[in-house]
This record gives structure tokens, sequence and C-alpha cells, in this order.
């Protein structure tokens, strides 16, 4: 039972363009969300979090969107760059619930192609 | 960025014999670390939760006698793989969280080979 879902495997954008990353989640009590890159062989990199209380929060390049009616995130990345290459992972947690505990999606792999 | 480090990085090792991987949070504190399991082109399954001083908690479906987990100190949990099979063969990676600040942060990991 896949709580959080990445239905696309794999992206890939053009340089200076924007990537968008979508997941969605089927468990109800989930009110705080993260997106982590990837590279192989490395432990993930926490790159911005929301809480269920927010529809957007915004960190540089990096725009993450909450849509709690539709149970659905998105991780907005613009302008893309090549080094953005990776493979990213939305994960949830239930904190109000105190569930600490992190679900991830399988992930998407972004490549930036130059 | 807080900094969490695992050891080793990689390890092969023979059918039958016990593998031991450490995880340690260099520059905090963490009473809660977590275990994650990562097959190839698939998600991070957590599978126990490690608390300082107590027992870890097991995610359903992994044994705790095969995946011994030791929580010894605020920076140090440590995962031991027993009598490993090939199917064992998989990246393990730890997050450990800050006392703090409660956040997680996550290890490079570890790549077992298990021939």
């Amino acid at each position: 039972d896949q709580q959080v879902k990445q239905n696309s495997p794999s992206l890939s954008v053009q340089e200076g363009r924007i990537s968008i990353l979508n997941c969605d989640y089927t468990n109800s009590m989930f009110d705080y969300f993260l997106w982590y890159k990837k590279y192989p062989a490395e432990g993930p990199t926490f790159l911005i979090s929301i809480s269920s209380i927010k529809d957007k929060n915004e960190d540089g390049r990096f725009t993450v969107f909450l849509n709690k009616s539709a149970k659905h995130l998105s991780l907005h990345i613009v302008p893309s760059q090549p080094g953005d290459s990776a493979v990213y992972f939305c994960a949830a947690s239930a904190l109000a619930f105190g569930n600490e505990k992190l679900t991830f999606g399988t992930g998407t792999r972004l490549t930036i192609i130059p | 960025g807080a900094v969490v480090s695992q050891h080793p990085s990689r390890v092969i090792c023979k059918s039958g014999t016990s593998v031991k991987i450490e995880c340690r949070s260099l520059d905090f504190q963490a009473t809660t670390m977590f275990w994650y399991r990562q097959f190839p082109k698939q998600s991070l399954m957590l599978m126990a939760t490690s608390n300082e001083g107590s027992k870890a908690t097991y995610e359903q479906g992994v044994e705790k006698d095969k995946f011994l987990i030791n929580h010894a100190s605020l920076t140090l949990s440590t995962l031991t793989v027993t009598s490993a099979h090939p199917e064992d063969s998989s990246f393990y990676i730890c997050s450990a969280r800050d006392l703090e600040t409660n956040e997680q942060f996550f290890g490079p990991g570890t790549r077992l080979t298990v021939l």
C-alpha cells in the first residue's frame, strides 16, 4: 500500500526552464511534507518542506505547493540547472498525531538537459 | 547543516556472516534515529525507529532478530544484519533527529552486498 506516490519515474527538462515534480498521497493524517534530493550511493538531502497549514513555501529556486483537498503536492524548480539532475523524493509525516516517521514516495529522476 | 555519518560506506560479505553498520550524529544529539532500506529504483522503506536507551520499534514485516538495532548513546546507533543472505543486499540509510530542532538528517548510506 503506497501511501505516497510519485507517478512519474523520470522527467527531462531543458536547462533554464521550470521543472515540476508531482507527488500524491492517500493518508489524510499526513500534515507535514518534505522534498529530498538524492544522488546515487548517497543519502537524501533535505530541500524544502511544507506544513499542512500552508499551501505554498518558497526557498530560492525551489517552491513547494500543497493542495490538501486533492492530496497533492508539487515541487517547482526554476530556473532548472544541470546540477539539479538527481532523484527527487517526496516524503510525508503525521506530526500532529505524534508520528514523526517519514513515508517516502518512489522518487522521480530529474535530468536537466544543457 | 548537521552531519550524520555511516560506517562502512560499502561492505561485501559472504552469506551467513553478520555485518554491523554504524550511524553517528557528529555535531548534535539524537534521541531518535531511523533506519531505512532502499532497493534499486524503489523508495526508501523505513525498517525501524531506534530510541536511545530503549528497544527499537520495528516496522511490519521487518524481522527484529535479523536486524538488530542498538542505540547506546545520543550520537550512535548500530544496525547489525545477522546471518546475511543475498536478498539482504541493499542500500541501508540512517537518519538522526536533532534533539533541539527536531529536524531529521540523513547519513550517506551503506551499500551491502551479500555474496
